[in-house]
């Protein structure tokens, strides 16, 4: 396994754009793994919202697809996430976490972070 | 896309066994022997606890098992014990386009 931790911003503010970022140690982005991101809104449930392949290769969730972008930086072992045009419903928990075949089966994880989107 | 079906809440007494489900459709859980569960505990990372249905990565419990039948699989949780009580969600492949699905969440309560 390797060992994941979100970084970014705590607060946004509605309307714009949140940034988080997760370095992997113990591996290589550039491995042929699925580098993803998930969210848990508070008292709801575990939402996936995408992933980026080694390749560069992206899928993301439907619902959240037009403002999602993941992208990887070899230069510094990292994956990112951005979200545009943020409201309060994406006030939630953000983890980072490695997907082995892009199915589902998430056997790392970061240890998440909320982010609150308010003014 | 709907999340995938849990029941919000089961319980039981230590020792007991109890059984959690997720339900699906053909073109998820139906469809393919894809299913993980994951163990969440309030504050923590998740952990995964069943991968591809059945399998049981190394260092989970052997008192956890899993199975599928038809558009249902299930989490069975044998000999309960108190710190079992966590949250459970299923996840189950659903095909390229949007490939990952979770359940909407089951707590465990262990009386």
């Amino acid at each position: 396994q390797v060992q994941l931790q979100e970084s970014g911003p705590g607060l946004v503010n509605p309307s714009e754009t949140l940034s988080l970022t997760c370095p992997v140690s113990g591996g290589s982005v550039s491995s042929s793994y699925y580098w993803s991101w998930i969210r848990q809104p508070p008292g709801k449930g575990l939402e996936w919202i995408g992933y980026i392949f080694y390749t560069g290769s992206t899928n993301y969730n439907p619902s959240l697809k037009s403002r999602v972008t993941i992208s990887t930086d070899t230069s510094k072992n990292q994956f990112s996430l951005k979200l545009t045009s943020v409201t309060a419903a994406d006030t939630a928990v953000y983890y980072c976490a490695r997907d082995l075949a892009g199915i589902g089966h998430f056997d790392s994880w970061g240890q998440g972070i909320l982010v609150t989107v308010s003014s | 896309q709907s999340a995938l079906t849990q029941p919000a809440s089961v319980s039981g007494s230590p020792g007991q066994s109890i059984t959690i489900s997720c339900t699906g459709s053909s073109s998820d859980v139906g469809g393919y022997n894809l299913v993980s569960w994951y163990q969440v505990y309030p504050g923590k990372a998740p952990k995964v606890m069943i991968s591809d249905v059945s399998n049981r990565p190394s260092g989970v419990s052997n008192r956890f098992s899993g199975s599928k039948s038809g558009n249902t699989a299930s989490l069975t949780i044998s000999g309960l014990q108190t710190e079992d009580e966590a949250d459970y969600y299923c996840t189950s492949y659903t095909g390229d386009n949007s490939p990952v699905l979770f359940g909407g969440g089951t707590k465990l309560t262990v009386l």
